[in-house]
């Protein structure tokens, strides 16, 4: 299962950049995986998703890429935004329903 | 739709006291899932029912935690009795069985000291 932290790790970016959040899981049984951004007081909101039939699916800004040999996933977002400050979590949504330990993504205008 | 909606937003209470937490899912939605947010731990999986039935509660923590749906528009998390580790947020979600993508609510954050 996913490393139990005591903090998360964050990536600070400069407005404008792009931005690559990497999550490992551990089920290679999975065949659903979702990236899930949480704001600060609020609950995880749906960003992007992607089966395990596909190696990777774009959306607005956003792209996910997933490598089932390694078991990978990264969140790759385009042209940061202040707006994109939250903290991202990769989740498997099937057969477990189950959260990584998510990545705090700090935005610098 | 208003979302999923979830009762109290914030509760603080004393050691040993009973506290019940309330979820409203999205309408016609059939699967609702609890999770528990910490820093330690993150969001675990406490426990989910679909079309009101429990499926997986093997996250719940232990005899204190009780789950309930009596039907497809309520559920309860029920901690009897509390402690400060059961200090966290809770949150509920909601989708249609089978879509897997979870509309969360915005939580009820926990403080028993």
């Amino acid at each position: 299962g996913e490393s139990v932290g005591l903090h998360l790790p964050t990536l600070s970016v400069q407005e404008g950049d792009n931005s690559i959040i990497n999550c490992a899981y551990s089920n290679s049984a999975s065949d659903y995986f979702i990236w899930y951004k949480q704001e600060s007081g609020k609950g995880p909101q749906f960003i992007i998703d992607i089966r395990s039939n596909m190696d990777k699916r774009q959306g607005q800004r956003v792209t996910v890429l997933l490598n089932k040999t390694v078991k990978h996933l990264s969140l790759q977002i385009a042209a940061t935004q202040p707006g994109d400050s939250a903290v991202y979590f990769c989740a498997e949504m099937g057969p477990q329903f189950y959260f990584g330990s998510g990545t705090k993504l700090n935005v610098k205008p | 739709d208003a979302g999923v909606i979830q009762s109290p937003r914030h509760e603080v209470t004393e050691m040993g006291q009973e506290v019940t937490l309330r979820c409203k899912p999205i309408s016609g939605h059939n699967s609702l899932f609890w999770y528990r947010q910490t820093m330690m731990r993150g969001l675990e999986l406490l426990i989910y029912f679909n079309n009101n039935v429990p499926i997986d509660d093997s996250g719940m923590p232990e005899d204190r935690f009780s789950a309930k749906m009596p039907n497809a528009s309520f559920s309860t998390l029920k901690i009897q009795p509390s402690e400060p580790r059961d200090s966290a947020v809770y949150f509920c979600a909601s989708t249609l069985r089978g879509a897997n993508v979870l509309t969360f609510g915005a939580g009820s954050r926990l403080t028993v000291l």
